[in-house]
Protein backbone atom coordinates (compact mmCIF):
# COMPACT_ATOMS: atom_id res chain seq x y z
CA UNK A 1 0.00 0.00 0.00
CA UNK A 2 1.06 3.55 -0.20
CA UNK A 3 1.96 5.51 2.84
CA UNK A 4 3.65 8.67 3.74
CA UNK A 5 4.88 8.85 7.77
CA UNK A 6 5.51 12.09 9.85
CA UNK A 7 5.70 12.67 13.00
CA UNK A 8 2.04 13.61 14.93
CA UNK A 9 3.43 17.11 16.77
CA UNK A 10 6.56 19.02 17.65
CA UNK A 11 7.49 21.86 19.65
CA UNK A 12 10.26 24.21 19.07
CA UNK A 13 11.48 28.24 20.24
CA UNK A 14 10.90 31.18 18.90
CA UNK A 15 13.89 32.25 17.06
CA UNK A 16 15.35 28.36 16.72
CA UNK A 17 15.28 26.07 13.91
CA UNK A 18 13.06 23.41 13.33
CA UNK A 19 13.33 19.82 10.84
CA UNK A 20 10.14 18.19 10.21
CA UNK A 21 10.87 14.61 8.66
CA UNK A 22 8.59 12.96 6.36
CA UNK A 23 8.78 9.05 4.83
CA UNK A 24 6.99 7.77 1.70
CA UNK A 25 6.59 4.53 0.12
CA UNK A 26 4.15 5.17 -2.88
CA UNK A 27 3.37 3.55 -6.32
CA UNK A 28 5.82 5.94 -8.52
CA UNK A 29 7.14 9.15 -7.50
CA UNK A 30 6.01 12.56 -9.79
CA UNK A 31 6.99 14.97 -6.99
CA UNK A 32 6.44 15.47 -3.22
CA UNK A 33 4.96 18.80 -1.79
CA UNK A 34 4.99 20.52 1.58
CA UNK A 35 1.82 22.35 2.50
CA UNK A 36 1.25 24.91 5.43
CA UNK A 37 -2.47 24.97 7.54
CA UNK A 38 -2.77 27.08 10.48
CA UNK A 39 -6.06 25.73 12.41
CA UNK A 40 -9.05 25.97 10.97
CA UNK A 41 -7.93 27.38 7.67
CA UNK A 42 -6.90 25.95 4.35
CA UNK A 43 -3.14 24.14 3.60
CA UNK A 44 -1.16 26.54 1.62
CA UNK A 45 1.88 25.53 -0.68
CA UNK A 46 5.01 25.70 0.70
CA UNK A 47 7.26 24.18 -1.70
CA UNK A 48 7.80 21.54 -4.62
CA UNK A 49 10.70 18.92 -4.81
CA UNK A 50 11.04 16.45 -7.94
CA UNK A 51 14.62 15.84 -7.88
CA UNK A 52 17.20 15.60 -4.93
CA UNK A 53 18.83 18.42 -2.94
CA UNK A 54 17.53 21.44 -0.89
CA UNK A 55 15.38 23.61 -2.08
CA UNK A 56 15.29 26.93 -0.38
CA UNK A 57 12.83 29.66 -0.51
CA UNK A 58 13.24 32.70 2.57
CA UNK A 59 13.17 31.16 5.99
CA UNK A 60 11.89 27.64 4.89
CA UNK A 61 13.94 24.97 3.09
CA UNK A 62 12.85 21.29 1.86
CA UNK A 63 14.71 18.75 1.21
CA UNK A 64 14.54 15.37 -0.81
CA UNK A 65 16.14 11.98 -1.29
CA UNK A 66 14.02 9.76 -3.62
CA UNK A 67 16.26 6.67 -3.02
CA UNK A 68 15.39 7.06 0.90
CA UNK A 69 11.86 8.11 0.42
CA UNK A 70 12.76 11.02 2.55
CA UNK A 71 11.78 14.77 2.60
CA UNK A 72 12.25 17.08 5.30
CA UNK A 73 10.89 20.68 5.76
CA UNK A 74 13.71 22.95 7.33
CA UNK A 75 12.01 26.40 9.69
CA UNK A 76 14.55 28.73 10.06
CA UNK A 77 14.04 31.50 12.35
CA UNK A 78 10.99 30.34 13.82
CA UNK A 79 8.33 33.02 14.47
CA UNK A 80 5.03 32.67 16.83
CA UNK A 81 3.15 32.43 13.01
CA UNK A 82 4.93 29.44 12.62
CA UNK A 83 2.79 27.71 14.58
CA UNK A 84 0.66 25.68 12.23
CA UNK A 85 0.08 22.13 10.94
CA UNK A 86 2.40 20.87 8.02
CA UNK A 87 1.04 18.45 5.22
CA UNK A 88 3.82 16.16 3.48
CA UNK A 89 2.09 15.30 0.10
CA UNK A 90 3.80 12.70 -2.78
CA UNK A 91 2.41 12.38 -6.35
CA UNK A 92 2.39 8.86 -7.22
CA UNK A 93 3.04 7.48 -10.82
CA UNK A 94 -0.95 8.48 -11.47
CA UNK A 95 -0.79 11.47 -10.42
CA UNK A 96 -2.90 11.52 -7.62
CA UNK A 97 -1.48 13.19 -3.92
CA UNK A 98 -1.03 10.95 -1.67
CA UNK A 99 -1.47 12.95 1.77
CA UNK A 100 0.45 12.49 5.21
CA UNK A 101 -1.76 13.04 8.32
CA UNK A 102 0.22 16.49 8.95
CA UNK A 103 2.90 17.29 11.75
CA UNK A 104 1.34 19.85 13.96
CA UNK A 105 4.25 22.39 15.12
CA UNK A 106 3.77 24.42 18.24
CA UNK A 107 6.04 27.11 18.54
CA UNK A 108 7.00 28.11 22.38
CA UNK A 109 8.30 32.02 23.26
CA UNK B 1 -3.99 35.21 -6.77
CA UNK B 2 -5.79 31.78 -7.46
CA UNK B 3 -9.16 31.86 -5.54
CA UNK B 4 -10.58 28.71 -4.65
CA UNK B 5 -14.59 29.48 -3.07
CA UNK B 6 -16.92 27.19 -0.87
CA UNK B 7 -20.03 28.16 -0.83
CA UNK B 8 -20.43 27.96 3.34
CA UNK B 9 -18.12 28.15 6.16
CA UNK B 10 -20.39 26.23 8.68
CA UNK B 11 -22.89 23.96 8.15
CA UNK B 12 -25.34 21.96 10.10
CA UNK B 13 -27.74 19.61 8.66
CA UNK B 14 -29.68 16.79 9.65
CA UNK B 15 -29.35 12.79 8.82
CA UNK B 16 -31.30 11.84 5.97
CA UNK B 17 -30.97 14.94 4.11
CA UNK B 18 -29.41 15.48 0.68
CA UNK B 19 -26.72 17.83 1.18
CA UNK B 20 -24.68 20.46 -1.43
CA UNK B 21 -21.29 22.04 -1.22
CA UNK B 22 -20.55 24.21 -3.92
CA UNK B 23 -16.76 25.34 -5.00
CA UNK B 24 -15.81 27.39 -7.57
CA UNK B 25 -12.49 28.56 -8.76
CA UNK B 26 -11.17 31.77 -10.80
CA UNK B 27 -7.73 30.37 -12.75
CA UNK B 28 -9.56 27.95 -15.26
CA UNK B 29 -7.81 25.68 -13.60
CA UNK B 30 -8.64 21.63 -15.27
CA UNK B 31 -8.08 19.85 -12.09
CA UNK B 32 -10.41 20.27 -9.40
CA UNK B 33 -10.66 17.83 -6.59
CA UNK B 34 -13.25 17.26 -2.93
CA UNK B 35 -11.59 16.08 -0.11
CA UNK B 36 -12.41 15.67 3.35
CA UNK B 37 -10.17 15.96 6.54
CA UNK B 38 -10.39 14.66 10.00
CA UNK B 39 -8.23 14.70 13.31
CA UNK B 40 -5.36 12.01 13.12
CA UNK B 41 -5.79 11.34 9.19
CA UNK B 42 -4.57 12.58 6.01
CA UNK B 43 -6.42 14.55 3.77
CA UNK B 44 -8.49 11.50 1.86
CA UNK B 45 -9.86 12.07 -1.79
CA UNK B 46 -13.14 11.62 -2.45
CA UNK B 47 -13.78 12.19 -6.05
CA UNK B 48 -11.72 14.57 -8.40
CA UNK B 49 -12.43 15.96 -11.87
CA UNK B 50 -10.12 17.02 -14.86
CA UNK B 51 -12.50 18.38 -17.20
CA UNK B 52 -16.10 19.20 -17.84
CA UNK B 53 -18.40 16.70 -16.97
CA UNK B 54 -15.70 14.08 -16.14
CA UNK B 55 -15.45 12.62 -12.57
CA UNK B 56 -13.11 10.02 -11.33
CA UNK B 57 -13.44 8.33 -7.82
CA UNK B 58 -11.11 8.86 -5.04
CA UNK B 59 -10.58 6.81 -2.09
CA UNK B 60 -13.37 6.92 -0.47
CA UNK B 61 -16.80 7.96 -2.41
CA UNK B 62 -19.49 6.05 -1.11
CA UNK B 63 -21.99 8.20 0.11
CA UNK B 64 -20.67 11.26 -2.28
CA UNK B 65 -21.64 12.26 -6.00
CA UNK B 66 -20.18 15.57 -8.20
CA UNK B 67 -21.26 17.69 -10.46
CA UNK B 68 -19.26 19.67 -12.98
CA UNK B 69 -21.82 21.08 -15.39
CA UNK B 70 -18.98 23.85 -15.95
CA UNK B 71 -15.08 24.55 -15.73
CA UNK B 72 -14.96 26.57 -12.83
CA UNK B 73 -17.32 24.61 -10.62
CA UNK B 74 -17.35 21.23 -9.22
CA UNK B 75 -20.22 20.48 -6.95
CA UNK B 76 -20.41 17.54 -3.76
CA UNK B 77 -23.71 15.80 -2.91
CA UNK B 78 -24.47 14.04 -0.31
CA UNK B 79 -27.75 11.98 -1.70
CA UNK B 80 -28.49 11.33 1.97
CA UNK B 81 -26.56 12.68 5.06
CA UNK B 82 -24.88 10.42 8.03
CA UNK B 83 -23.56 10.99 11.27
CA UNK B 84 -20.02 9.66 10.02
CA UNK B 85 -19.99 12.39 7.50
CA UNK B 86 -19.09 14.71 9.84
CA UNK B 87 -15.93 16.34 8.83
CA UNK B 88 -14.22 19.27 7.14
CA UNK B 89 -14.47 19.01 3.30
CA UNK B 90 -12.21 20.95 1.25
CA UNK B 91 -11.95 21.76 -1.85
CA UNK B 92 -8.71 22.28 -4.44
CA UNK B 93 -7.81 23.09 -7.88
CA UNK B 94 -5.08 22.57 -10.42
CA UNK B 95 -3.50 23.03 -13.10
CA UNK B 96 -2.96 20.16 -15.58
CA UNK B 97 1.02 20.94 -16.40
CA UNK B 98 3.66 18.72 -16.76
CA UNK B 99 5.04 17.19 -13.70
CA UNK B 100 8.59 18.64 -13.24
CA UNK B 101 7.44 22.41 -13.94
CA UNK B 102 6.43 23.14 -10.59
CA UNK B 103 3.08 24.46 -11.35
CA UNK B 104 1.14 21.72 -10.73
CA UNK B 105 0.15 22.53 -7.29
CA UNK B 106 -3.19 22.48 -5.99
CA UNK B 107 -5.06 25.48 -4.51
CA UNK B 108 -7.19 24.86 -1.57
CA UNK B 109 -10.80 26.68 -0.61
CA UNK B 110 -11.15 27.93 2.94
CA UNK B 111 -13.34 24.26 4.01
CA UNK B 112 -16.71 23.74 4.72
CA UNK B 113 -17.30 22.55 8.43
CA UNK B 114 -20.39 19.92 8.11
CA UNK B 115 -21.95 18.20 11.30
CA UNK B 116 -24.27 16.17 10.31
CA UNK B 117 -26.88 16.00 13.41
Amino acid sequence: GQNIDQPTEMTATEGAIVQINCTYQTSGFNGLFWYQQHAGEAPTFLSYNVLDGLEEKGRFSSFLSRSKGYSYLLLKELQMKDSASYLCAVMDSNYQLIWGAGTKLIIKP
Amino acid sequence: DVKVTQSSRYLVKRTGEKVFLECVQDMDHENMFWYRQDPGLGLRLIYFSYDVKMKEKGDIPEGYSVSREKKERFSLILESASTNQTSMYLCASSLMGEVGQGKTEAFFGQGTRLTVV
